[in-house]
């Protein structure tokens, strides 16, 4: 087990593009996390999946941006007419859960620059 | 305002030198993990504390959690510069066996060891 692997590791795309990140969470992990992170502030929580399903969406997640999970495996964040406010750090975080919390690892993010 | 605040916000210390890190929060912790970050990098996770008065160490890294489960520190004994980075605690902070995985983040502490 390698962990959970982001692709690519960094993005730099024109104002108005669409833009697609990939994570692999941990093979056994059922839930998959994504998270944004500015400079200087902590990761704030996007939206997350179990097996396939998208349980929940924050209200940072624009309509802009829409992420799927297909068959439960790899995961997938695009986003449409990318805005210079869109540069950040996104990152993707898998883990084991079923009634208890547990721990949560983490990618190595993809830096994504709007210019 | 922030609903995890972690102190202090950067801290440089000598090569030697035992540190602490809080983070604390309002309402009731119910997972709270802490995790390290190089600049420009993902999260590496460090530990999970879940327990009222739980404390986990690894290596030199000790970090508890409080009774209240409230409050976390982590303390550092005999710093090193290969503990130099950012620390960012995350938590848990709805209750809820689909909040689980899903964390809030303090702003995150630069640690700074001089050799």
């Amino acid at each position: 087990d390698t962990g959970v692997s982001q692709d690519p590791r960094h993005k730099i795309t024109k104002r108005g593009q669409n833009v697609t990140f990939r994570c692999d969470p941990i093979s056994e992990h059922n839930r998959l996390y994504w998270y944004r992170q500015t400079l200087g502030q902590g990761p704030e929580f996007l939206t997350y999946f179990q097996n396939e399903a998208q349980l929940e969406k924050s209200r940072l997640l624009s309509d802009r941006f829409s992420a799927e999970r297909p068959k439960g495996s790899f995961s997938t964040l695009e986003i449409q007419r990318t805005e210079q406010g869109d540069s950040a750090m996104y990152l993707c975080a898998s883990s084991l859960v079923f009634i208890r919390a547990a721990e949560a690892f983490f990618g190595q993010g993809t830096r994504l620059t709007v210019v | 305002s922030q609903e995890l605040e972690q102190s202090p916000q950067s801290l440089i210390v000598q090569e030697g030198k035992n540190l602490t890190i809080n983070c604390t929060s309002s309402k009731t912790l119910y997972g709270l993990y802490w995790y390290k970050q190089k600049y420009g990098e993902g999260l590496i996770f460090l530990m999970m504390l879940q327990k009222g008065g739980e404390e986990k160490s690894h290596e030199k890294i000790t970090a508890k959690l409080d009774e209240k489960k409230q409050q976390s520190s982590l303390h550092i004994t005999a710093s090193q510069p290969s503990h130099a980075g950012i620390y960012l605690c995350g938590a848990v902070i709805n209750a809820g066996g689909t909040s689980y995985g899903k964390l809030t983040f303090g702003q995150g502490t630069i640690l700074t060891v001089h050799p």
